[in-house]
């Protein structure tokens, strides 16, 4: 069963501005982690951000942030700023039980 | 440089001619991985292994092996292959087991006539 929803196939937004993408999951583990992947037209799997569960501060990367519900297991990232370079596909993943479980992706297209 | 390879980038068989795709880190990362990606269905683990000779299923196991015979090679082979296994396919390693960011290959393009 899918652990981990991305309800969003794709997203569009103009240059310089914000784009808010949503993830839930599912986990019984207490200890888990959660990422978010970008996967540009070149296909490289690229690490955007990282949070782990016990911890209640969400994580930031530059203009890429999260908003990490643990009560609601809800993980959306947001983009700030956007950039035509941000053009790519975004994967929510969950790291449990020794495994990475992905969401099946949110396509992002920045728009000049 | 700190990397994953994997060989062949592209590779396009007929059903049933076994192959193998090498997937090799410099990193001296203990787990390696391997993913498939299909439109729509995100990337799903085919299997994983802690260490040597240690390895596990994923989620979508059926139809491949892996091996781990040293730390730093984990081999993706289809004994059999079919159509239903075109896909692209990564590998990936991370330093320990749990939660430590996992580097990615990039990717091999498989298509099973």
């Amino acid at each position: 069963a899918q652990t981990v929803t991305q309800s969003q196939p794709e997203m569009s937004v103009q240059e310089a501005e914000t784009v808010t993408l949503s993830c839930t999951y599912d986990t019984s583990e207490s200890n888990y982690y959660l990422f978010w992947y970008k996967q540009p037209p070149s296909r490289q799997m690229i690490l955007v951000i990282r949070q782990e569960a016990y911890k209640q501060q969400n994580a930031t990367e530059n203009r890429f942030s999260v908003n990490f519900q643990k009560a609601a297991k809800s993980f959306s990232l947001k983009i700030s700023d956007s950039q035509l370079g941000d053009t790519a596909m975004y994967f929510c993943a969950l790291w449990d039980d020794y495994k990475l479980s992905f969401g099946a992706g949110t396509t992002v297209t920045v728009r000049a | 440089e700190a990397q994953v390879t994997q060989n062949p980038r592209y590779l396009i068989t007929v059903t049933g001619k076994k192959l193998t795709v090498t997937c090799s880190q410099n990193m001296n990362h203990e787990y390696m991985s391997w993913y498939r990606q299909d439109p729509g269905l995100g990337l799903r683990q085919i299997y994983y292994s802690m260490n040597v000779e240690v390895t596990d299923k994923g989620d979508v196991p059926e139809g491949y092996k892996v091996s781990r015979k040293e730390k730093r090679n984990f081999p993706l082979i289809l004994e059999s292959p079919s159509p239903n296994q075109t896909s692209l396919y990564f590998c990936a390693s991370s330093l320990e087991l749990q939660g430590y960011e996992q580097f990615f290959g990039p990717g091999t393009r498989l298509t099973v006539l």
